[in-house]
């Protein structure tokens, strides 16, 4: 079965450096999202992308991240200047359509831990 | 906004008891529920999902039934397995505002000791 895969598995970054988390969703999907998990609390919705562009994303996501899809398989979320608070299990996920019945396709994610 | 309760955990079985993992929602509109399951070192995989009142999902011996009157949608497995120990995440997905992102609960961790 497709897999979503993420990379690396783990990131240890110093506080103020820029880190930038990879996936590679599903061939065939087309919307793309981010989520985070921080240790111990509910997974949290970042940002969703369509068409080569965000088609919506929470407050978390601020000026501080970015998202991109560089080429035809990778989709990037980059963190400019982490902060201590960006410690968390980073989640990517696609689906092949958008609705309410559609579930999503997760990969096992990427820790990051700030230092 | 919607949202997700689901009951704190740990939740510690002996091998082939019986489980009840609850899960109630508040949403507009008339939303899609979702277990998803996180075994450790891995992503959520969706373990099932009903998307309308009264169906029911199964899979893996688990299901779920959909009730709009006391807006629950709780897990249950009638003999659970050691393998089944893995965190548990209830989730929704509505047409709100057109969004169909999903609303995650906290996730409940289960525990099956042999």
């Amino acid at each position: 079965e497709p897999e979503v895969t993420q990379t690396p598995s783990h990131q240890v970054t110093q506080m103020g450096q820029e880190v930038i988390l990879r996936c590679v969703p599903i061939s065939n999907h087309l919307y793309f999202y981010w989520y985070r998990q921080i240790l111990g609390q509910k997974v949290e919705f970042l940002v969703s992308f369509y068409n080569n562009e965000i088609s919506e994303k929470s407050e978390i996501f601020d000026d501080q991240f970015s998202v991109e899809r560089p080429d035809g398989s990778n989709f990037t979320l980059k963190i400019r200047s982490t902060k201590l608070e960006d410690s968390a299990m980073y989640f990517c996920a696609s689906s092949d359509w958008q609705g309410a019945r559609q579930p999503q396709h997760f990969g096992d994610g990427t820790r990051l831990s700030i230092l | 906004g919607d949202s997700v309760t689901q009951m704190e955990g740990p939740v510690t079985l002996s091998e082939e008891a019986f489980l009840t993992i609850n899960c109630t929602y508040t949403a507009t509109g008339y939303p899609s529920l979702f277990w998803y399951v996180q075994y450790p070192g891995e992503g959520l995989q969706l373990l099932l999902k009903a998307t309308k009142a009264d169906d029911k999902g199964s899979n893996k011996g688990f299901e779920a039934t959909y009730r709009k009157e006391t807006t629950s949608f709780h897990l249950e497995k009638g003999s659970v397995q050691v393998s089944d120990s893995a965190v548990y995440f209830c989730a929704l997905s509505a047409a709100s505002g057109g969004s169909y992102i999903p609303t995650f609960g906290r996730g409940t961790s289960l525990i099956v000791h042999p």
